[in-house]
């Protein structure tokens, strides 16, 4: 099945900084979505990308499908920045299923 | 507009006990899916379905069965808990053009 590997695994930050994770997966996919879950485990959902760069306020991605790969850039960060940011691809068929990265846990230091 | 609803939000079960997750949503979505999350781990697809009446299975079915009676409601069954299906249990439906919602999630912890 398809791979989805993320990076860095574990990212602290202190506050102010900037920050780029990185999502990878290994077969063409319909969409890709990028989702924070804050520490009461609580899932966001913060891109809906299948291609090109969008931008919310501090947060962006950009996803080149070509090159099977997406990156969400965090700038200024804020201590509310903190917790675990998935990537999760949406599997080619008609089920809209998605297909879940490990996740890149970050720290923001105050 | 509550979004998509889970209950209960937490529950204790002792093995071989059977229980039911309910998920709730208010948005018209025709596709629902159960994840479960582990520590450390992302989210793995359990049961999904892409219309009332509808499912299919997901990464990880083995240990549940799931029903779409209707279509704001999705129900995931455990019918003989194992310590092993301790977890954390997240429903979402999609509405397509703007990705999943999840529900708040369920901590089920078997003993």
């Amino acid at each position: 099945g398809i791979q989805v590997e993320q990076s860095p695994p574990d990212l602290i930050l202190q506050e102010g900084a900037n920050s780029t994770l990185r999502c990878n997966f290994s077969d063409s996919v319909n969409n890709l979505q990028w989702f924070h879950q804050n520490p009461w485990g609580q899932l966001i959902n913060l891109f809906y990308i299948p291609s090109g760069t969008k931008q919310n306020g501090r947060l962006s991605a950009t996803t080149v499908a070509t090159e099977r790969y997406s990156l969400l850039y965090i700038s200024s960060s804020q201590t509310t920045d903190s917790g675990v940011y998935f990537c999760a691809v949406e599997l080619m068929d008609s089920s809209y299923k998605l297909i879940f990265g490990s996740g890149t846990r970050l720290l923001v230091r105050p | 507009n509550a979004g998509v609803t889970q209950t209960p939000k937490f529950r204790v079960l002792k093995t071989g006990q059977s229980m039911t997750l309910l998920c709730a949503q208010d948005m018209n979505h025709e596709y629902m899916y159960w994840y479960r999350q582990d520590p450390g781990m992302g989210l793995r697809l359990i049961h999904y379905s892409v219309g009332e009446g509808t499912t299919a299975k997901g990464e990880v079915p083995d240990g549940y069965n799931v029903s779409r009676l209707k279509k704001q409601n999705f129900l995931l069954g455990l019918e003989s808990a194992a310590p092993s299906q301790t977890s954390v249990y997240f429903c979402a439906s999609s509405g397509r053009e703007y990705g999943y919602t999840f529900g708040s999630g369920t901590r089920l912890t078997v003993v």
